[in-house]
């Protein structure tokens, strides 16, 4: 079956950097998009991107500056996501999803489980 | 980016109700929508796409419908399992955007 398991949680002082993995099993990695959503604490969900598995071509939400990367790892399925220059606000909790398409329709059918990135001095 | 908009915020219910939430676009979106239910602690589960076709494995009791810039998701018996966080979100253009949420509360 489809999976997608993500990294534990994080805890880490501002300023420094975090990378979360999302690895994928269970079907052709390089078949569909992976996409990346942010919940902060007592917000709703905020789409953050997708990264095209199969060329390593991001496309981020312009209200994500450089300092959220996405990459992959086609040897392992695995996509990551690095935050660097963390602050307080980067406290959430992130998740990847899958990107499917039904009736032409982009949806995010699978979902990893969540990784808490805190962010605290 | 295409703002969405649900109503209510939240609600109250109890189980067996007929319950409805509604979902506005800020442009027409023909029926690039689709819902989501996330419960505190797990993955959100993608529940009805294209507006209004189901999901597999997901129970006929959910009920998407509309079209253009205005979207409803009906549950029609409300189960206990039922309570959650929906949101709307549109996939008519990039970047992708999700309403803020309706939280269904046990009454």
């Amino acid at each position: 079956q489809v999976l997608l398991v993500q990294s534990g949680s994080e805890l880490k002082k501002p300023g420094a950097s975090v990378r979360v993995s999302c690895k994928t099993s269970g079907y052709t990695f390089t078949g569909y998009s992976l996409h990346w959503v942010r919940q902060a604490p007592g917000q709703g969900l905020e789409w953050m991107g997708l990264i095209n598995t199969e060329t390593g071509d991001p496309k981020y939400d312009p209200a994500f500056p450089g300092r959220f990367v996405f990459s992959v790892d086609t040897s392992v399925g695995t996509a990551y996501l690095q935050i660097s220059s963390l602050t307080p606000e980067d406290t959430a909790v992130y998740y990847c999803a899958r990107g499917d398409y039904s009736e032409f329709i982009e949806t995010f059918d699978f979902w990893g489980q969540g990784t808490v990135v805190t962010v605290s001095s | 980016d295409i703002q969405m908009t649900q109503s209510p915020s939240s609600l109250s219910a109890s189980p067996g109700d007929r319950v409805t939430i509604t979902c506005r676009s800020g442009q027409r979106i023909n029926t690039f929508l689709n819902w989501y239910q996330h419960k505190t602690g797990a993955a959100p589960k993608l529940l009805i796409y294209a507006a209004s076709k189901l999901q597999s494995g997901v129970p006929s009791r959910f009920i998407g419908g509309g079209s253009g810039t205005d979207f409803s998701l009906t549950i029609t018996s409300l189960q206990p399992e039922d309570f959650a966080t929906y949101y709307c979100q549109q996939s008519y253009d990039t970047p992708v955007t999700f309403g803020q949420g309706t939280k269904v509360e046990i009454k």
